[in-house]
Parts: structure tokens; C-alpha cells; sequence
């Protein structure tokens, strides 16, 4: 099957900085990606939907100059949190299509302090 | 709006013993619904789908049937291993048959299968 590749795995940074997740198509092409947030004990929130070479379309109540995401190639979706806040701590993961299924990222455990 | 519900976990269970996690949905439409899989340290795997009513998706001796009069997608398993250790979240999408867009997720239900 399609591989997803999410890097890093886990990030500890500290408030006011910003924190770059990189999403990676490792064997086909992806021109949408999703991204995910999920809350301890709670569902995954799909946040946005990242478009290769356009802008992404964000869901309701995402901040989209908080959550920053470029997609500039068929193969990298990037999520950048911008002055990061420990309320911004969560688990976000992205997927990606192929063949009409979606493949995972394995995460990132975002820790902010 | 859309919602999935799934029972709480964790759930432990002891090697060959019978597995179930209840998932039941809202929706507006006529929703496929899935079971996802998360081994430890993995991203989200696709463990089975349905797309339509009465439809049961099977895959790995997990099986789940797509009840639109309940509207329920209980995952079961007749003997559970300790490699089926895992979180599993049961899943919506309204969009595509594929389900590959916009998924609507239960909160996940983690296993621990113990010898």
C-alpha cells in the first residue's frame, strides 16, 4: 500500500515559538492532503484540507493564520503552528489519497511549555 | 452534524477471547463507515469498510456489519491475539465511497490483549 510519512514524531517547543510538521507522500503523488488535530480522550478533528499549489481550505473555527499550511509539491504537505501556546498542545496527524482511500501519517505529539 | 460514538476504552481482554467495540453514528445522509487501526508508533491503517446498509466488512477475522436501523458498525473478533493490541477508531464519510475525504471520527478505543 501507500506509505505517509509525518516528521517529527514528537515536538517539545516552547510558547511564542513556531513548530514546522511535515507530511510526505513517500510513493505517489497527493494533490490533497488532510490534517488532523485530536484532543486527549477525544475524536480527530479534520482542521484543513491542504490543496497542492492553492490555498488550503480550512474547517470552521480553525484559525488559519495559527495553522499555516503549503503544499508546494505533490508530495509535501507542511503544517507550521505560529507562536505556539500550551492550549496548542495535541496530537496532529495528515492522510493522504490514493486510489480513493486514505493513508495516515504516524503522527506528531506536539508538547508546548 | 455528524457524529460517531464508540465505547470507551481502555478495553482488556485476555488472548482468544471475544472481541467487541460499539460504534453507533449520526448523520444526515447515507454515510460509508470504517474501522481504522493504530499499532503503536504507526500512523491510522484501514481495517475494513461498508459502504451501504446490511453490507459487513471483514478483514483479518475482524468483521463489522453496517446496521442502518441501529445505525451501528459494531466491530467484532472471535478470538482475539496479543498482536491485536491497538487503538481503533470507527469512522464516517459522507463525501466518497472511498472514504478517503473529510473522515468523522469516534474518540478511538484502545486494546490491550494480554496472555
Amino acid at each position: 500500500g501507500a506509505v505517509v510519512s509525518q516528521h517529527p514524531s514528537r515536538v517539545i517547543c516552547k510558547s511564542g515559538t513556531s513548530v514546522k510538521i511535515e507530511c510526505r507522500s513517500l510513493d505517489f503523488q497527493a494533490t490533497t492532503m488532510f490534517w488532523y488535530r485530536q484532543f486527549p480522550k477525544q475524536s480527530l478533528m479534520l482542521m484543513a484540507t491542504s490543496n497542492e499549489g492553492s490555498k488550503a481550505t480550512y474547517e470552521q473555527g480553525v484559525e488559519k493564520d495559527k495553522f499555516l499550511i503549503n503544499h508546494a509539491s505533490l508530495t509535501l504537505s507542511t503544517l507550521t503552528v505560529t507562536s505556539a501556546h500550551p492550549e496548542d498542545s495535541s496530537f496532529y496527524i495528515c492522510s493522504a489519497n490514493y486510489y480513493s482511500e486514505a493513508f495516515f501519517g504516524q503522527g506528531t505529539r506536539l508538547t508546548v511549555v | 452534524g455528524d457524529s460517531v460514538t464508540q465505547m470507551e476504552g481502555p478495553v482488556t481482554l485476555s488472548e482468544e477471547a471475544f472481541l467487541t467495540i460499539n460504534c453507533t453514528y449520526t448523520a444526515t445522509g447515507y454515510p460509508s463507515l470504517f474501522w481504522y487501526v493504530q499499532y503503536p508508533g504507526e500512523g491510522l491503517q484501514l481495517l475494513l469498510k461498508a459502504t451501504k446498509a446490511d453490507d459487513k466488512g471483514s478483514n483479518k477475522g475482524f468483521e463489522a456489519t453496517y446496521r442502518k436501523e441501529t445505525t451501528s458498525f459494531h466491530l467484532e473478533k472471535g478470538s482475539v491475539q496479543v498482536s491485536d493490541s491497538a487503538v481503533y477508531f470507527c469512522a464516517l464519510s459522507l463525501l466518497f465511497t472511498g472514504g478517503g475525504n473529510k473522515l468523522t471520527f469516534g474518540t478511538g478505543t484502545q486494546l490491550k490483549v494480554e496472555l
